[in-house]
């Protein structure tokens, strides 16, 4: 099973500033990794798919990077709404695995 | 609007079963697959099983093999998942999420409101 250890654990920023999350994979997903969005209380939102394409609908603030075994997510000038908790997923392989999540808190 | 609803879950004893059901709306069910996804109570989430668009080429994670069941009816555009021999550990609210593609999943890119699953005597 690929494991996908997402750093930091928690994240505190203020908004405008930049975010960024790092998720590590146990074992090569090629380009195949994912990010979503989770707000307490709702279902996750895709984000980010095949390491660096936005979803439909997803602002441009944004983006994705890496290679393996360490991939980005990045989110410029944070929105009050971003705050929230962010999963990584990879496809590669079966099972689908998710990282432990990352919180990003208001500082 | 694109749309998934679950339903079936509730409060179950260790060893019992329950059935969820996903009903979905305003896509072309069957040229999806489809996936259960669950998150314990303030955990993280946790793929679960997979059924490609036709039923075909399923998949499930190691905890859940020989216990639960995904399938699915296309001409009711509804998605389940039978859940035996239950266990404390399986205590979660349960996603229905819609891939991305088929007949492997990739990626999720609708997902239900969830029904939550209480194993516990």
């Amino acid at each position: 099973e690929v494991v996908l250890t997402q750093s930091p654990a928690t994240l505190s920023l203020s908004p405008g500033e930049r975010a960024t999350l790092t998720c590590r994979a146990s074992q090569s997903v090629r380009g195949y990794l994912a990010w979503y969005q989770q707000k307490p209380g709702q279902a996750p939102r895709l984000l980010i798919y095949d390491v660096s394409n936005r979803a439909t609908g997803i602002p441009a603030r944004f983006s994705g990077g890496g290679s393996g075994p360490d991939f980005t997510l990045t989110i410029n000038s944070l929105e009050p709404e971003d705050f929230a908790v962010y999963y990584c997923q990879q496809r590669n392989n079966w099972p689908y695995t998710f990282g432990q999540g990352t919180q990003l808190d208001i500082k | 609007e694109v749309q998934l609803l679950e339903s079936g879950g509730g409060l179950v004893q260790p060893g019992g079963y329950l059935r969820l059901s996903c009903a979905a709306s305003e896509f072309t069910f069957s040229n999806y697959a489809m996936s259960w996804v669950r998150q314990a109570p303030g955990k993280g989430l946790e793929w679960v099983a997979a059924i490609g668009g036709t039923g075909g080429d399923i998949y499930y994670t190691d905890s859940v093999k020989g216990r639960f069941t995904i399938s699915r009816d296309n001409s009711k555009n509804t998605l389940y998942l039978l859940m035996d021999s239950l266990r404390a550990e399986d205590t979660a609210l349960y996603y229905c999420a819609k891939g991305t593609a088929a007949p492997r999943p990739h990626y999720f890119d609708v997902w239900g409101q969830g029904t939550l699953v209480t194993v516990s005597s």
